[in-house]
């Protein structure tokens, strides 16, 4: 059964950074592309970021480029989310997705202000 | 970017009764390997997305065949046969060629 758990998240002023890791068991994470996915307080689903398998190829949707950079380190079976330049906008639940589509965290809150 | 329209937003369905939410996207979802990777989720209050249908028409594993996909191109459709208690939520479709979800369809029981 795949089981994704997602930490890091938190209260952070603006202009702050946070990174966010998403551990991952049930699965062969090395054989898997994953992603993260946000949803602001009361609002739908955002695409934010994807990883290919073995880490050379990245997604990052037009709202968090050049700010949030995802990686992943396949010994650790982990998936990371590194967000600088943090803004009011930021704020929502960060799931982190994948080994297949049914794969999905719980999410981990982040709050952006001051 | 791809953009993908729901309709309705909302649905307020009697037990029993079948339901139907449209999903269109603003470009083909046929990709060139043959599939078309559109899905749809079901969100329930307070817990994360879960995946009802893949790549169109597939139901995921556990999923109730009351619940059915249909389309192509960029005209997708996910209908319950008979909506129970249990599925009241937000769908949402999604598409993974350039990914976005839809906006999200809330579905109550009257």
């Amino acid at each position: 059964e795949v089981q994704l758990v997602e930490s890091g998240g938190g209260l952070v002023q603006p202009g702050g950074s946070l990174r966010l890791s998403c551990s991952a068991s049930g699965f062969t994470f090395s054989s898997y592309a994953m992603h993260w996915v946000r949803q602001a307080p009361g609002k739908g689903l955002e695409y934010v970021s994807a990883i290919s398998s073995n880490g050379g190829s990245t997604y990052y949707a037009d709202s968090v480029k050049g700010r949030f950079t995802i990686s992943r380190d396949n010994s650790k079976n982990t998936l990371y989310l590194q967000m600088s330049s943090l803004r009011a906008e930021d704020t929502a639940v960060y799931y982190c997705a994948g080994g297949g589509p049914g794969g999905w965290g719980q999410g981990t809150l982040v709050t952006v202000s001051s | 970017d791809i953009v993908m329209t729901q309709t309705p937003l909302s649905l307020s369905v009697t037990p029993g009764q079948p339901a139907s939410i449209s999903c269109k996207s603003s470009q083909s979802l046929l990709h060139s390997d043959g599939k078309t990777y559109l899905y749809w989720y079901l969100q329930k209050p307070g817990q994360p997305p879960q995946l009802l249908i893949y790549e169109v028409s597939n139901r995921f594993s556990g999923v109730p065949d009351r619940f059915s996909g249909s389309g192509s191109g960029t005209d997708f459709t996910l209908k319950i046969s008979r909506v129970e208690a249990e599925d009241v939520g937000v769908y949402y479709c999604m598409q993974s060629i350039q990914p976005s979800f839809g906006q999200g369809t809330k579905v109550e029981i009257k």
